[in-house]
C-alpha cells in the first residue's frame, strides 16, 4: 500500500493552522498513526487510529480520517512544530512510510 | 520508565554481516510484538521488518528478505537483526519500536535512539 503526503514540503510561520494530507493507494480503515522527527532524532508518536492524541500531545494537533484519505491538522503553529512529518499504515504487511512532509518557518 | 536502547552499528564492507541488538526496559518484552525501522542518510523511514510476541511469525520488506533475519531472546528483553550480505543501500540508522495495538489502532512506540549501519568499503 503506497502512502503519499502533500505537500512534500511547508513553509508556514508561528501561529498558522497547517494541514498535511496522507492518501493509502487502498483503503486502510483507521491503522493510520503520524509522526513527528527532528533532525537527529527518534520519530514521535503523534496520533494513532488516525485520530487518537497521543498522552502528552499538545491539543493543536489532531488527526482525521479513514479508508483513504487521512489529515494531520496543527491548529496554531509553535516554535517547536517545525519538523518532518510522517504518516504511516499498519493495515497490512508491507508497513509503509509516507514519504514525509518538512515543515519550515516562513 | 519505557526505554529502547539499540547497539551494534559499525562500519562494514559491502556483503559482510553485522547484528543489531535492542535491549527493552520499562514494558513487558514478552508480550509485545517489535519492529526494525531504517532511515537512510537525508532520506524517510522505511521499515525493515516485525516479529510477533513469542517469535513464531516474522514480516520482512522485500528490499530486505533473504538477507536479513528478526529475532528476540524474551528470558533477555532483547530484540536482534541479523543483516547478512550488507550492501550500501543499507546504510541507515537503524531503530527498533515496539509495536503496540490497541481499540481500533495499531501503532510503532516507543522507539529506540538508533544505531548507525554504515556499509563501504
Amino acid at each position: 500500500i503506497q502512502l503519499t503526503q502533500s505537500p512534500s514540503s511547508l513553509s508556514a510561520s508561528v501561529g498558522d493552522r497547517v494541514t498535511i494530507t496522507c492518501r493509502a493507494s487502498q483503503g486502510i480503515s483507521s491503522y493510520l498513526a503520524w509522526y513527528q522527527q527532528k533532525p537527529g532524532k527518534a520519530p514521535k508518536l503523534l496520533i494513532s487510529a488516525a485520530s487518537t492524541l497521543q498522552s502528552g500531545v499538545p491539543s493543536r494537533f489532531s488527526g482525521s480520517g479513514s479508508g483513504t484519505d487521512f489529515t494531520l491538522t496543527i491548529s496554531s503553529l509553535q516554535p517547536e512544530d517545525f519538523a518532518t512529518y510522517y504518516c504511516q499504515q499498519l493495515n497490512s504487511y508491507p508497513i509503509t512510510f509516507g514519504q514525509g512532509t518538512r515543515l519550515e518557518i516562513k | 520508565e519505557v526505554q529502547l536502547l539499540e547497539s551494534g552499528g559499525d562500519l562494514v564492507q559491502p556483503g559482510g554481516s553485522l547484528r543489531l541488538s535492542c535491549a527493552a526496559s520499562g514494558f513487558s518484552f514478552s508480550s509485545s510484538a517489535m519492529s526494525w525501522v531504517r532511515q537512510a542518510p537525508g532520506k524517510g523511514l522505511e521499515w525493515v521488518s516485525t516479529i510477533t510476541t513469542g517469535g513464531g511469525s516474522t514480516y520482512y520488506a522485500d528490499s530486505v528478505k533473504g538477507r536479513f533475519t528478526i529475532s528476540r531472546d524474551n528470558s533477555k528483553n532483547t530484540l536482534y537483526l541479523q543483516m547478512n550480505s550488507l550492501r550500501a543501500e543499507d546504510t541507515a540508522v537503524y531503530y527498533c519500536a515496539k509495536y503496540a495495538f490497541g481499540g481500533s489502532g495499531r501503532w510503532f512506540d516507543p522507539w529506540g535512539q538508533g544505531t548507525l549501519v554504515t556499509v563501504s568499503s
